[in-house]
């Protein structure tokens, strides 16, 4: 069935350094493919997207391209702050409407240090 | 984006009660989705809750545990029954509003002592 895989964490990075959270998928179809964070006693924020094959969904410095050929999400920023540190969930849906729900990975956790 | 007010935040209940979960959408939405997210874990959905119809369930999870009500196209109800202490989690609520959009409520952390 379809499924979503990440790198395992926890990943500690020091202030300012590049980040990379691989992410790939497996699926049927053409889903869309989805970047999620959860900020230490907060709630899951979308934080990027991408709907089809070669999209890059961006915000708040992150980046990540969808790949139809490698079948993967990977999630990048150039320079990461403290105020990153937080699990990140990539996450795909199996379908091209609203009608079905989010399929996630375990989920990464990151650390950023001064 | 839909905003979703999910209550209660958190709770302490005993081995054997039942609580019930409610999620209240600031827009009409077909479908409203429930997951689990266990300690260190990830998010498991539970069902899907279509207005008017009996929701669908994922395997590992029944009816007669986690019933769901869905009355209208702005609210959800999940209720977590004869609870046990394997089911300290965080359940939270979901909707997708526009193509590719999803919303999440805030979250209840649930502790079964």
């Amino acid at each position: 069935g379809d499924s979503v895989t990440q790198m395992e964490g926890p990943v500690t990075l020091s202030e300012e350094a590049f980040l990379t959270i691989n992410c790939t998928y497996t699926a049927t179809g053409y889903p869309s493919l989805f970047w999620y964070v959860q900020y230490p006693g907060e709630g899951l924020q979308l934080l990027l997207k991408a709907t089809k094959a070669d999209d890059k969904g961006s915000n708040k410095g992150f980046e990540a391209t969808y790949r139809k050929e490698t079948t993967s999400f990977h999630l990048e920023k150039g320079s990461v702050q403290v105020s990153d540190s937080a699990v990140y969930f990539c996450a795909q849906s199996a379908g091209s409407n609203s009608g079905y729900a989010l399929n996630f990975g375990k989920g990464t956790s990151l650390l950023v240090t001064p | 984006s839909a905003v979703i007010s999910q209550k209660p935040s958190r709770d302490i209940c005993q081995r054997g009660t039942s609580l019930t979960i409610q999620c209240q959408v600031d827009s009409q939405v077909t479908m409203m989705f429930w997951y689990r997210q266990q300690p260190g874990q990830s998010l498991t959905l539970i069902a899907t809750a279509n207005q008017g119809s009996e929701a669908t369930y994922e395997s590992g999870f029944v009816i007669d545990k986690f019933p769901i009500s869905r009355p209208n196209l702005t609210f959800s109800t999940l209720t977590v029954s004869n609870m046990s202490p394997e089911d300290s989690s965080i359940y939270l609520c979901s909707v997708g509003l526009s193509n590719y959009g999803y919303t999440f409520g805030s979250g209840t952390r649930l502790t079964v002592v």
